[in-house]
C-alpha cells in the first residue's frame, strides 16, 4: 500500500534563510509525486509535481523539489524563504500506473521568522 | 466555473443530525474526489468519482457517510446521525487528470456539537 511520511511537523526557519521539507514514500512501482501547499483558511495548492523526465523540478513561487527513486524521496527546497511562504506544505504520491488516487501526507507547518 | 467551489464554507450541527456537502467541480473535470482534513492527521481519503460512478469508495468511514454524483458535476456528501469525531474539514478536488494534480476547494469546515 502507498504510504508518504513527511518526517518533520513543524520546521521554523528564519526570513532568507534556505529551507528543506523532507518527503518519503513507499511504493514498488512507478509514481507520479505532488507537493502542495494551503496558506490559512484556504485550499490547498498545487505547487510542483514530478511525472517523469528530469528529477530536479521547477514549481511556483522559487520552489523546487528533487526526485531520488533510489532513496523514494521528494524533498521540497526553497534558497530564501520569505514571510510570505509561511503555510502547511503537504508532499502526496499516486502509483503511475493508472490508479486516481493521491495518498497525502500528515503536512510540514513552515513557519518563517522575521 | 474557476474554481472548485465547496458549500457551505461552515457548518455547525448538532449531534444525530444529517448534514449535506456540497461539490462543484471545475466544468469539464471528469474526476471529483473527497477528502477530510483533521488536525494534525493530514488528508484522509474518503471517495473517488470517475464521472457518475464511484470506484473507490473504500475510504469512507462507516455507513453514515455516502456521496453521490449527478450529471457529471456536482456532488453532495451526506453524513447521517453526525458524530463529534465527524468534525473536520471537507476538502473536494476535482481534475481532468490524474497526473496533471488536483484543483481543490477551499473546504467545508463541519463542527459537531
Amino acid at each position: 500500500a502507498q504510504s508518504v511520511t513527511q518526517l518533520d511537523s513543524q520546521v521554523p526557519v528564519f526570513e532568507e534563510a534556505p529551507v528543506e521539507l523532507r518527503c518519503n514514500y513507499s511504493s514498488s512501482v512507478s509514481v507520479y509525486l505532488f507537493w502542495y501547499v494551503q496558506y490559512p483558511n484556504q485550499g490547498l495548492q498545487l505547487l510542483l509535481k514530478y511525472l517523469s523526465g528530469s528529477t530536479l523540478v521547477k514549481g511556483i513561487n522559487g520552489f523546487e523539489a528533487e526526485f531520488n527513486k533510489s532513496q523514494t524521496s521528494f524533498h521540497l527546497r526553497k534558497p530564501s524563504v520569505h514571510i510570505s511562504d509561511t503555510a502547511e506544505y503537504f508532499c502526496a504520491v499516486s502509483e503511475g500506473t493508472g490508479a486516481n488516487n493521491l495518498f497525502f501526507g500528515t503536512g510540514t507547518r513552515l513557519t518563517v521568522i522575521p | 466555473g474557476a474554481g472548485v467551489s465547496q458549500s457551505p464554507s461552515n457548518k455547525v450541527t448538532e449531534k444525530g443530525k444529517d448534514v449535506e456537502l456540497r461539490c462543484d467541480p471545475i466544468s469539464g473535470h471528469t474526476a471529483l474526489y473527497w477528502y477530510r482534513q483533521s488536525l494534525g492527521q493530514g488528508l484522509e481519503f474518503l471517495i473517488y468519482f470517475q464521472g457518475n460512478s464511484a470506484p473507490d469508495k473504500s475510504g469512507l468511514p462507516s455507513d453514515r457517510f455516502s456521496a453521490e454524483r449527478t450529471g457529471g458535476s456536482v456532488s453532495t456528501l451526506t453524513i447521517q446521525r453526525t458524530q463529534q469525531e465527524d468534525s473536520a474539514v471537507y476538502l473536494c478536488a476535482s481534475a481532468a487528470q490524474l497526473n496533471y494534480g488536483y484543483t481543490f476547494g477551499s473546504g467545508t469546515r463541519l463542527t459537531v456539537v
